[in-house]
């Protein structure tokens, strides 16, 4: 079955970094893009990035572009978001998802437990 | 300021039906695949609907979705007190700057 284990949060003071990981298995991680999509506490849904099956394309939220980045490990079936520069606003649980489809997203299939961040001096 | 604009609260007695509206524009609904998210309370989104009206294995018939221009409509039938979540609708947005838009949630509320 389908799993898709987030790690690396914690809490990170104003400015600084933090690499989260998504850990795949159950499916062949190499042939689908990936999302990464964050919930801040008590509030909805925001989409923060999408890669590619193969790492060649990634769109990003306007809110974290130049910010962060995802990139994908296929030989390691393993998904990152590096944030750097981070804002207390930064602050919310992020979420790992598979996308059905392989060169722009299509719909989420599979979704990780999540990972908080906490961004707080 | 979602892009996708869905009403924030809805409420039903078990077994009745309620309707969940998601509208957009034609850079999103209107020219792209929408798709539902169910979250139920502590727990991570799980695929409800996608292609507007497809439902993956595993989920009732109760559950159904449809797509007319640009706005989309998610309804449920036979309300159960587990139905009880924030649902979210969501699509791709094809503008200049592309990007995969959430619409701000509805929560559901089974009286």
């Amino acid at each position: 079955q389908v799993q898709l284990v987030e790690s690396g949060g914690g809490v990170v003071q104003p400015g600084g970094s933090l690499r989260l990981s998504c850990a795949a298995s159950g499916f062949t991680f190499s042939s689908y893009g990936m999302h990464w999509v964050r919930q801040a506490p008590g509030k909805g849904l925001e989409w923060v990035a999408f890669i590619r099956y193969d790492g060649s394309n990634k769109y990003y939220a306007d809110s974290v572009k130049g910010r962060f980045t995802i990139s994908r490990d296929n030989s390691k079936n393993t998904l990152y978001l590096q944030m750097n520069s981070l804002r207390a606003e930064d602050t919310a649980v992020y979420y790992c998802a598979k996308d059905r489809g392989v060169t722009i997203p299509y719909y989420f299939d599979y979704w990780g437990q999540g990972t908080l961040v906490t961004v707080s001096s | 300021q979602s892009v996708l604009t869905q009403p924030p609260s809805v409420s039903a007695a078990p077994g009745q039906k309620v309707t969940i509206s998601c509208s957009g524009s034609s850079s999103n609904i209107g020219n792209n695949y929408v798709s539902w998210y169910q979250q139920l309370p502590g727990t991570a989104p799980k695929l409800l609907i996608y292609d507007n009206n497809k439902r993956p294995s595993g989920i009732p018939d109760r559950f159904s979705g449809s797509k007319s221009g640009t706005s989309a409509t998610l309804g449920i039938t036979g309300l159960q007190t587990g139905d009880e979540a924030d649902y979210y609708c969501g699509t791709w947005d094809s503008s200049l700057s592309p990007n995969w838009v959430f619409g701000g949630g509805t929560k559901l509320t089974v009286l």
